[in-house]
């Protein structure tokens, strides 16, 4: 049962737009969601994260939107650039057990320049 | 400060040995977790530790299994291998305990196995 999931494998944007990258969640006890960046051959990097007593979180050009009714969270990274090609993970945890993560699947966002 | 730091990077073994992985976490950060990434399961959470003592687990067989050190250091242990235990395994570490802000985790670059 994928909890956490993140429905578009690849997502392709030119420089200077902006990506949006997607999760949809089903477990409602989740209240903490984080993404993370990976690129190949290194380790997760933590980019933002949000609690659910907020909506929206942001961090320079990323932005973090959670709704929590639809149970889906969005990142948005304005502008793009070239260097955040790398693929994105979506994670959340719950109070009852808040150092395990649950990830979702990734989206491999690659910016044209 | 200096990062999360796996050893070794790389790692082959050959089915039915067992292997131990290290984990030096983020000086001052007390909980480290370990997770594995697979192609087709994504990345998976193996269990928890803080003070020595595991907190948490994930749904892995008995074969897999940790342990944290007084200096916060931890290893994983995984016996008897098998083709499928071929992975990317990962370690974290987050600061003190308590507090929704203490749920970010911190990699490392990762151990790759690979069972033959």
């Amino acid at each position: 049962d994928q909890q956490v999931k993140q429905n578009s494998p690849s997502l392709s944007v030119q420089e200077g737009r902006i990506s949006i990258l997607n999760c949809d969640y089903t477990n409602s006890m989740f209240d903490y969601f984080l993404w993370y960046k990976k690129y190949p051959a290194e380790g997760p990097t933590f980019l933002i994260s949000i609690s659910s007593i907020k909506d929206k979180n942001e961090d320079g050009r990323f932005t973090v939107f959670l709704n929590k009714s639809a149970k889906h969270l969005s990142l948005h990274i304005v502008p793009s650039q070239p260097g955040d090609s790398a693929v994105y993970f979506c994670a959340a945890s719950y109070s009852g057990s808040a150092r395990q993560l649950t990830f979702g699947s990734g989206t491999q966002l690659t910016v044209l320049p | 400060k200096a990062g999360v730091t796996q050893t070794p990077r790389y790692l082959i073994k050959t089915r039915g040995q067992q292997v131990t992985l290290s984990c030096s976490p983020i000086s001052g950060h007390r909980s480290v977790s370990w997770y594995q990434q697979t192609p087709g399961q994504g990345l998976q959470f193996l269990f928890e530790y803080f003070s020595e003592t595991q907190r948490n687990k994930g749904n892995f067989p008995g074969r897999f299994s940790g342990r944290q050190f007084s200096n916060s250091r931890s290893e994983m242990n995984v016996s008897t291998l098998e083709l499928g235990d071929s992975a990317l395994y990962l370690c974290a570490s987050s600061p003190d305990p308590g507090g929704s802000w203490n749920v970010i985790q911190y990699f490392g670059a990762g151990t790759r196995l690979s069972v033959l």
